[in-house]
């Protein structure tokens, strides 16, 4: 198995601002993923996180809105960009580390912008 | 698109086997079928997966049908902190990616 650990777990922001999530994997893992959970709905990717690339985005989700670093085989950021009250959600980072084993996921980031 | 149906909603006593219907219809010949719950607003934590075979393990068992076009998640003894959110994924490959689209989930309430 493998522990994500997210931070912040919580934030409220100003609406223009941008916010940095982290997502650290306390081992190494092959694909890195990034969701978002909007109030009271499923969890919509946003985009797997490629070591040493650019991500690549699901259709909605652009690059310039949603930033995303992976520097390495257990470390990921996503940045929220320029935030309107509508990008108030969770997000959650999601790590694979095989072929045929399930998935992890953090515990969330809960941004409320305001 | 998520590649799965599932009610919205269910109902179940405590105690008694919780029964989860999914339909993946459009599933491929490669493509697992996974499960996980998620508990008020946590991050989702995975039950159970299978391909073709039934699966079970110290939380629920898997039954998938012999076309692979659905499946029902078992709970056999549910209580009350198996009141959750419970997703049916298909792991899906797209350009060579690995991936979980999910879909909208069944919300299933155990009462006392």
């Amino acid at each position: 198995s493998a522990v994500i650990s997210q931070k912040p777990s919580r934030d409220i922001c100003q609406r223009g601002t941008s916010l940095t999530i982290q997502c650290q994997v306390d081992s190494q893992v092959t694909m890195m993923f990034w969701y978002r959970q909007q109030p009271g709905q499923s969890l919509t990717l946003i985009a797997t996180a490629n070591q040493g690339s650019e991500a690549t985005y699901e259709s909605g989700f652009v690059i310039d809105k949603f930033p995303i670093s992976r520097p390495n085989l257990t470390f990921s950021t996503l940045t929220v960009s320029n935030m309107s009250p509508e990008d108030s959600s969770i997000y959650l980072c999601s790590a694979l580390t095989g072929q045929h084993t399930e998935a992890f996921f953090g515990q969330g980031t809960r941004l409320t912008v305001v | 698109d998520a590649k799965t149906t599932q009610p919205p909603s269910m109902d179940c006593a405590e105690g008694r086997a919780a029964n989860l219907p999914c339909n993946h219809s459009t599933i491929s010949g490669n493509e697992y079928v996974y499960w996980y719950r998620q508990i008020h607003s946590q991050g989702p934590q995975y039950i159970i997966h299978g391909l073709k075979n039934n699966e079970t393990n110290e939380m629920a068992s898997l039954i998938i049908t012999e076309d692979r076009k659905s499946s029902t998640l078992i709970l056999p003894h549910a209580t009350l902190r198996d009141t959750a959110v419970y997703y049916c994924i298909v792991r899906t490959r797209e350009g060579g990616a690995q991936k979980l689209v999910f879909g909208q989930g069944t919300r299933l309430t155990i009462n006392p």
